[in-house]
């Protein structure tokens, strides 16, 4: 199965920051990834598809970029609605495999 | 919109099984398989299995294979997870998921399996 390695494991920042976290792919994966957010209570909400496609309404402060084994997702100026658990998630190959998660949470 | 409706919250006895729902409604459900995703306490989400509701083709992670029975009713666009010998380790959260051409785009809002006798 392919692991998916997320990091940091979690983090804090500040309104305006800008925010990056990784996911690194146990083997090739193409472009086969997405970035999910997940704030508490909530189900996972798609932001980027293919690595670097902004899903319809996301907010373009986030950015996906990367390919092959290396991801990763930027928001640019991180906002009060942004704290949450991002994910990244593998659909190159079943079973279909999430990283660990990253815990983003504000000062 | 999609919308992924899922049944509700559920109380089962350890070794009993559970019968959970996912009506799809918003687009053509036999278009998209659907996928089922377990988010353990305080873990990362796993993929359980998928089905493809056209063909009624389905895949599983091993992890799950002898665990997962997934199922769709084409008239009423559901799709149904059975999950049997039931011990505290599944008392969690499963999630449906809607997966499109370029990745698994809508989530259900999940349902709260809860094992205890």
């Amino acid at each position: 199965n392919t692991v998916m390695t997320q990091s940091p494991t979690s983090m804090f920042t500040s309104v305006g920051d800008r925010v990056t976290m990784s996911c690194e792919a146990s083997q090739n994966v193409g472009i086969n990834v997405g970035w999910y957010q997940q704030k508490t209570g909530q189900s996972p909400k798609r932001l980027i598809y293919w690595a670097s496609n902004r899903d319809t309404g996301v907010p373009d402060r986030f950015t996906g970029s990367g390919s092959g084994t290396d991801f990763t997702l930027t928001i640019s100026n991180m906002q009060a609605e942004d704290p949450a658990i991002y994910y990244c998630l593998q659909h190159n190959s079943y079973p279909y495999t999430f990283g660990a998660g990253t815990k983003l949470e504000l000062k | 919109q999609v919308k992924l409706l899922q049944s509700g919250a559920a109380l089962v006895k350890p070794g009993d099984s559970v019968k959970m729902s996912c009506k799809a409604s918003g687009y053509t459900f036999t278009d998209y398989i659907i996928h089922w995703v377990k988010q353990s306490h305080g873990k990362s989400l796993e993929c359980i299995g998928y089905i493809n509701p056209y063909s009624d083709i389905t895949n599983y992670n091993e992890n799950f294979k002898t665990k997962a029975t997934l199922t769709v009713d084409k008239s009423s666009s559901t799709a149904f997870m059975e999950f049997s010998r039931l011990t505290s380790e599944d008392s969690t959260i499963y999630y449906c998921a809607r997966e499109a051409s370029f990745g698994v785009d809508y989530w259900g809002p999940g349902v709260m399996v809860t094992v205890s006798s």
